[in-house]
């Protein structure tokens, strides 16, 4: 079946550093890729997403390609703040019958100090 | 705008007890999800709706129940609680295929 593995966290990384969350998934055919981001004590918001292979899903500096070539959509930030603390989950849909459900990775806690 | 609005936010039950998680979304979504969030394990599907009308199990169905009450409503049903079900359950909702779906701010259960 589809799944979604990400890197273990947690991540702690100083502010104004460069992060990477790797994801990878096994799917067969063409999934949609998402990035969720989970506050302390909130659900889940859309953080970003990529529809098709070599787009570039980004917002609020954060950036992940989606790579089929390596079945990658690694999360990438140029310079993290504190207020960036959460957790982040790497997803995907396939978009066929059965609801559109979403497969998730465990999730990476970052978490940013000053 | 509320978006996916879930009830109560903290609920504590004892063994045995039954409840029901309310969810309902003001978005006009087609479709409506149930997941549980435990630490270690990211969410995992309890039980969907691709429409109202329909309703369909996911990854971990066992111990629940669920209504699509309508297009707007879809609530989740423990009718004898366990503590193995002590978790964070989140509702979501999506307009159709490939859309992001939208999160409720969660339910925290605690079953003594």
């Amino acid at each position: 079946g589809d799944s979604v593995t990400q890197m273990e966290g947690p991540v702690t990384l100083s502010e104004e550093a460069f992060l990477t969350i790797n994801c990878t998934y096994t799917a067969t055919g063409y999934p949609s890729l998402f990035w969720y981001v989970q506050y302390p004590g909130e659900g889940l918001q859309l953080l970003l997403k990529a529809t098709k292979a070599d787009d570039k899903g980004s917002n609020k500096g954060f950036e992940a390609t989606y790579r089929k070539e390596t079945t990658s959509f690694h999360l990438e930030k140029g310079s993290v703040q504190v207020s960036d603390s959460a957790v982040y989950f790497c997803a995907l849909s396939k978009g066929t019958g059965g609801g559109n459900k979403l497969t998730f990775g465990t999730g990476t806690q970052l978490k940013v100090e000053l | 705008n509320a978006g996916v609005t879930q009830t109560p936010k903290f609920q504590v039950l004892k063994t045995g007890q039954s409840m029901t998680l309310q969810c309902a979304q003001d978005m006009n979504h087609n479709s409506m999800y149930w997941y549980r969030q435990d630490p270690g394990m990211g969410l995992r599907l309890i039980y969907y709706s691709a429409s109202e009308g329909t309703t369909d199990k996911g990854e971990v169905p066992n111990g629940y129940n669920v209504s699509r009450l309508n297009k707007r409503e879809f609530s989740l049903r423990l009718e004898s609680a366990a503590p193995s079900q002590t978790s964070v359950y989140f509702c979501a909702s999506m307009t159709t295929v490939r859309q992001p779906q939208h999160f409720g701010d969660g339910t925290r259960l605690s079953i003594l």
